[in-house]
C-alpha cells in the first residue's frame, strides 16, 4: 500500500539552529500537508500546500516556517531559527484531492535543547 | 468553546466489548467527518470518512454523524487488543475540488481493550 515517508524519525537541534523536515508523499497525490502535535496536546494543522503555493495556513505558520517542493517528489519544512516551543512530532500528509486518500506519514519528532 | 471536543479517557474495557467514542463540534459548516487511529509514535491512520449525517458501517466499526446536535460517534463492535490506540475525530468543511482539506482534531480518546 503506498505509504507517505518521512524522515528523520527523530531530530533533535540546538534553539536557534535551523531544521529542514523531508518528506515524500504519495507519488500520484496532489495536495500536501503538514501537521505537528505537541506531546499531550492535539493535532494542529500547520499549512496546505496544492499547486506549487501555500493554500491556507494557520497562525501557528509564522515567518519562521515556510514550505518547498523542491524536486517534484519531496514536500520539506523548514523551521528558520528553533525555539524549545517548536519541540513535537511533525507529521506529512497527502491526499489526491482535498480528502480522498488523505494519508499522513509516521512523523518526526523534533526535540529543541 | 472548543471548535472539536473529545473526551481524552483513557478507557478501559473488556475484549468483546462495544466501544463508544464520542466528538462535539461548534462549527456548523462541517461537512465532512474522520476518524483515525493512532498508535504510539506514529501517524494518524484513516479508520472511517463520512459526509453530512448518517450513518456508515465498516466491518466491526460504525461511525454516526448527527450534524442537528453537531455530535460524531465511533463505534466498534467485539473489540480486540489490537484496537488499544488513541481515537481522534477530525472533521472540516471542505472536500474535492479547490478546497484544501484542512482538517481540525479533537484531543483524541486513549482506548485500552484487555484480554
Amino acid at each position: 500500500e503506498p505509504e507517505v515517508t518521512q524522515t528523520p524519525s527523530h531530530q533533535v537541534t540546538q534553539m536557534g539552529q535551523e531544521v529542514i523536515l523531508r518528506c515524500v508523499p504519495i507519488s500520484n497525490h496532489l495536495y500536501f500537508y503538514w501537521y505537528r502535535q505537541i506531546l499531550g496536546q492535539k493535532v494542529e494543522f500547520l499549512v496546505s500546500f496544492y499547486n506549487n503555493e501555500i493554500s491556507e495556513k494557520s497562525e501557528i505558520f509564522d515567518d519562521q516556517f515556510s514550505v518547498e517542493r523542491p524536486d517534484g517528489s519531496n514536500f520539506t519544512l523548514k523551521i528558520r531559527s528553533t525555539k524549545l516551543e517548536d519541540s513535537a512530532m511533525y507529521f506529512c500528509a497527502s491526499s489526491l484531492d482535498s480528502l480522498y486518500g488523505y494519508t499522513f506519514g509516521s512523523g518526526t519528532r523534533l526535540t529543541v535543547v | 468553546q472548543k471548535e472539536v471536543e473529545q473526551d481524552p479517557g483513557p478507557l478501559s474495557v473488556p475484549e468483546g466489548a462495544i466501544v463508544s467514542l464520542n466528538c462535539t463540534y461548534s462549527n456548523s459548516a462541517f461537512q465532512y467527518f474522520m476518524w483515525y487511529r493512532q498508535y504510539s509514535r506514529k501517524g494518524p491512520e484513516l479508520l472511517m470518512y463520512t459526509y453530512s449525517s448518517g450513518n456508515k458501517e465498516d466491518g466491526r466499526f460504525t461511525a454516526q454523524v448527527d450534524k442537528s446536535s453537531k455530535y460524531i460517534s465511533l463505534f466498534i463492535r467485539d473489540s480486540q487488543p489490537s484496537d488499544s490506540a488513541t481515537y481522534l475525530c477530525a472533521m472540516t468543511p471542505h472536500a474535492g475540488g479547490t478546497s484544501y482539506g484542512k482538517l481540525t482534531f479533537g484531543q483524541g480518546t486513549i482506548l485500552t481493550v484487555h484480554p
